[in-house]
């Protein structure tokens, strides 16, 4: 079935390193990929997605990668900063069901002054 | 995001109480959701909606209830809370599915 599988499930990295969570996807026709932000006790916020006739978006520090032959996807923050601590979340959406979204098990993001 | 707004924010309730959240949107946006979070589980699927008059199971629909008379509202009822449907419930909407959800500022049920 539609699934999405993301890693690892918690990161820490020293302030100024990069951070990579990566995740798979289980529906080849797939064409859409999000990535939400959600920091403590708020509510998760989108910071970049891309579409599947992409294979690459940035964002200043904030890049996300597409390779559709092998399912997976990843997000890449460079020069971390104390304000990217959060909980991050892919999610993908099945072809199979256009109407909604498919969410990650989410990565708490920590990042070590 | 003064957009989608959620009613009430906290609620506590009892075993076999009938409860409903609120969710209302102003910018006519076609899809609306609504998710749980728990602690490990990240956001699961509740239900969603395409339309007014159109919704469907999510990944955890049972024990829920929604309705959808109006574009933008998409209330869902517990009809027997149970302390298993102790969680944050978010409400999201998109004006497609390949465009960004915009979440509201979530619902924290407490059920004794």
């Amino acid at each position: 079935g539609e699934n999405v599988e993301q890693h690892p499930s918690t990161l820490s990295v020293q302030e100024g390193d990069s951070a990579v969570i990566k995740c798979t996807y289980s529906d080849s026709a797939s064409n859409y990929f999000p990535w939400y932000k959600q920091e403590l006790g708020k509510r998760p916020q989108l910071i970049i997605d891309i579409r599947s006739n992409v294979g690459e978006k940035k964002d200043q520090r904030i890049a996300v990668t597409l390779n559709k032959t092998a399912k997976h996807f990843s997000l890449h923050i460079t020069e971390t900063q104390p304000e990217d601590s959060a909980v991050y979340f892919c999610a993908a959406t099945p072809y199979s069901s256009a109407s909604k979204i498919i969410f990650g098990s989410g990565t708490r993001l920590s990042i070590r002054p | 995001d003064a957009g989608i707004t959620q009613s009430p924010r906290y609620k506590i309730t009892e075993t076999g109480r009938q409860v409903t959240l609120m969710c209302h949107q102003t910018w006519s946006h076609s899809y609306m959701f609504w998710y749980r979070q728990d602690l490990g589980h990240g956001l699961r699927l509740i239900y969603y909606s395409a339309a007014a008059d159109i919704t469907d199971k999510g990944e955890v629909p049972d024990g829920y209830v929604v309705s959808r008379s109006k574009t933008e509202n998409f209330p869902l009822t517990l009809e027997s809370a149970t302390r298993s449907q102790t969680s944050v419930y978010f409400c999201a909407s998109s004006r497609t599915v390949y465009n960004e959800q915009f979440f509201g500022p979530g619902t924290r049920l407490t059920v004794l």
